[in-house]
């Protein structure tokens, strides 16, 4: 079975500078997408960054970029110069493309202190 | 303009009661799917229905029940509602044509049991 853990429940960072929250993954799927989701107060889910398992580059978005590293089998998300508008909850998230099976993991709080 | 759109957006009831949540999104997707977001914030997949045929059940309640009466609509329906149900839901979609596979996520819909 999938397994997506995130264990950071909490993170603080300071705007302007990066930070990174961690996602680790278990799967014995060959063919996989790993996903990162945004969810502010008000409650919506946004899509960030995807990384499909087959990919070689790490993918980026803006601020946002995934460092994928198969072979740890991690996804870690780097936000560079946070805003306070990126204080939310953070969730990783794997995708059995074949299966089309989707598991979040419990989510990290991050807050942007001015 | 609204990609997944679920009504309502809040839903009180009494314990023993049934009640439906309608999901519709315009995104000409083919798969789409039920989340349930509990207390501490996991997200868990509930349902996926591609074209017409459900091809996730998550060992749910069968008090809860998916019906899709086309490809643009999931609906939720919940039978005899118990404390515990109480949560926020999600629906979603996707298609396997978009790029990233990413899910679309309705604005979510929170259900109090009373």
């Amino acid at each position: 079975a999938q397994k997506i853990t995130q264990t950071q429940p909490g993170m603080f960072v300071q705007e302007k500078e990066a930070v990174t929250l961690d996602c680790t993954y278990d799967t014995s799927d060959q063919s996989y997408g790993l996903f990162w989701y945004k969810q502010p107060s008000s409650g919506e889910m946004i899509f960030l960054i995807y990384q499909g398992s087959y990919d070689e580059q790490n993918a980026t978005e803006g601020r946002y970029s995934l460092n994928f590293q198969k072979a740890r089998k991690s996804a870690n998300l780097v936000i560079s110069a946070s805003q306070l508008g990126d204080s939310a909850m953070y969730f990783c998230a794997m995708r059995d493309l074949l299966r089309d099976d989707m598991r979040f993991g419990a989510g990290t709080r991050l807050t942007v202190k001015p | 303009d609204t990609a997944v759109s679920q009504t309502p957006k809040y839903l009180v009831t009494q314990m023993g009661n049934d009640k439906s949540i309608k999901c519709e999104q315009n995104l000409g997707h083919d798969t789409m799917y039920w989340y349930k977001q509990d207390s501490k914030k996991f997200l868990k997949i509930m349902f996926s229905y591609n074209n017409k045929e459900l091809i996730i059940n998550e060992t749910v309640p069968n008090r809860f029940s998916p019906k899709s009466p086309d490809k643009a609509h999931l609906n939720l329906h919940i039978n005899s509602l118990e404390l515990g149900d109480s949560a926020v839901y999600f629906c979603a979609s996707s298609s396997i044509d978009t790029g990233n596979n990413e899910q679309f996520f309705g604005p979510g819909t929170r259900l109090t049991v009373l």
